[in-house]
């Protein structure tokens, strides 16, 4: 079966930095993506990886390992507004998303 | 604002009664999609749309239905519901569907239904 697996939950100090494990099992893939989910509100895009390396946007990063089905979502100077969950999405080799069950992120001043 | 529009935000619903949640973009993408998400569950397909006139079916269609019948809208319709129907549902839509590396989805706010 097809399988990603994060974190539950993990918590962080305002200013440091956060790293957000993925890793994945797929069938085939054709794709990395990390959406941000604050609560009761709707996922939003973060980062795409479809090559191995680092991708930098700002104080967020993403990595990806395919030789290791891995990557991860580095977060720098974090602030309390990234109190939110991060979703780890793959898409497989028919184009569909296999989707984690998400790390709650919480951030303590 | 562009995006989508989700209604209704909230529902109560009688089990066995049928309820159908809109879901509306006007950023004219071509590709639409329903999500459900369950705690500790990660977000799981229901259907979905290449294009206006096409729907197929996602991980989980059994007790719902979609249409589409322009670009716009995509009502999902629940035609007799089921406690463990109760969960949240995410609209979607993406600029290309099927075979697209890089589809960035943008969602909607979400519908909380209650099945009782």
């Amino acid at each position: 079966g097809q399988n990603i697996d994060q974190p539950t939950e993990m918590t962080a100090t305002e200013g440091a930095i956060v790293q957000i494990n993925c890793t994945y099992q797929t069938s085939g893939f054709n794709g990395l993506f990390w959406y941000q989910q604050h609560a009761g509100e709707a996922p939003t895009f973060l980062s795409y990886n479809v090559l191995d390396g680092l991708e930098e946007k700002g104080r967020f990063s993403s990595f990806l390992s395919r030789s290791k089905g891995y990557s991860y979502l580095l977060l720098k100077e974090l602030q309390m507004k990234d109190s939110a969950s991060y979703l780890c999405a793959v898409l497989d080799s028919n184009y569909q998303l296999i989707w984690g069950a998400g790390t709650k992120l919480i951030i303590k001043p | 604002t562009a995006g989508i529009t989700q209604a209704p935000t909230s529902q109560i619903l009688a089990a066995g009664r049928s309820m159908t949640l809109r879901c509306t973009q006007d950023m004219r993408h071509n590709a639409m999609y329903w999500y459900r998400q369950d705690l500790g569950l990660g977000l799981r397909l229901i259907h979905y749309s290449n294009t206006a006139g096409t729907t197929g079916k996602g991980e989980v269609p059994d007790g719902y239905s979609v249409s589409r019948a322009n670009t716009d809208d995509f009502p999902l319709t629940l035609a007799s519901a089921v406690p463990s129907q109760t969960s949240v549902y995410f609209c979607a839509s993406s600029d290309s569907g099927g075979d697209s590396g890089a589809n960035v989805l943008t969602f909607g706010a979400g519908s909380r239904l209650t099945v009782l």
